[in-house]
């Protein structure tokens, strides 16, 4: 299976500030995935990120907020943008492989 | 739309009891999976199963067992003579093929706790 790596595994950071948070995977893989969970609750989609073309995001998130990068088929970036408190989560990525879908380990991010 | 129920929010036994997880899931595509991901309090997902719409197959795997039955659009999952390191919330979920089979819809989970 894919082996997930993200980073930062936790922050704390000001209202008003960015975020980018990295997932290196260790194989080429086509579609990369973002989520977010809330505390306590379950994980919502937030954007369906190909290598060369724009990120695809659900509804409720917009590219603005969550400006996302897929500059190989192995690497991408999500940046939580001018933070606010409710935004406070835990944010993973995720790939397919082999018709599985793997997750990383989380990146937990608090908003003062 | 589709949408993934998991009614029980907390389930608590006592290690060796047998326990089943109840999911039910809504959706109006014919081609679909499901899936159940274990989230131990590491935080970390780990996979436990995909099972596609046509295979209505029971599946077991050491401890545990999974029941579909798309009559009632259910995806149950049973651990058998659960274990302290089965404490973890649950989660279900649903894709479509309409939107893509990675593009995963989850359940609010199932936190079970088992106690020695």
């Amino acid at each position: 299976s894919a082996v997930i790596s993200q980073k930062p595994s936790r922050d704390i950071c000001q209202r008003g500030t960015s975020l980018t948070i990295q997932c290196q995977v260790d194989s080429q893989v086509t579609m990369m995935f973002w989520y977010r969970q809330q505390p306590g609750q379950s994980l919502t989609l937030i954007a369906t990120a190909n290598q060369g073309s724009e990120a695809t995001y659900e509804s409720g998130f917009v590219i603005d907020k969550f400006p996302i990068s897929r500059p190989n088929l192995t690497f991408s970036t999500l940046t939580v943008s001018n933070m606010s408190p409710e935004d406070s989560s835990i944010y993973l990525c995720s790939v397919e492989d082999f018709e599985k879908l793997f997750f990383g380990s989380g990146t937990q991010l608090s908003v003062l | 739309a589709q949408k993934v129920t998991q009614a029980q929010t907390e389930i608590s036994v006592v290690e060796k009891e047998d326990v089943t997880l109840d999911c039910v899931y809504e959706t109006r595509d014919t081609t679909y999976y499901l899936f159940w991901y274990k989230q131990p309090p590491s935080g970390e997902l780990v996979f436990l199963i995909r099972r596609n719409s046509f295979d209505e197959q029971n599946e077991i795997s050491g401890r545990y067992s999974w029941n579909f039955q798309k009559s009632t659009s259910s995806f149950n999952f049973t651990i058998t003579a659960s274990q302290v390191v089965d404490s973890a919330v649950y989660f279900c979920a649903l894709s479509e093929a309409q939107r893509g089979y990675s593009t995963l819809t989850f359940g609010k989970g199932t936190m079970l706790l088992v106690s020695p």
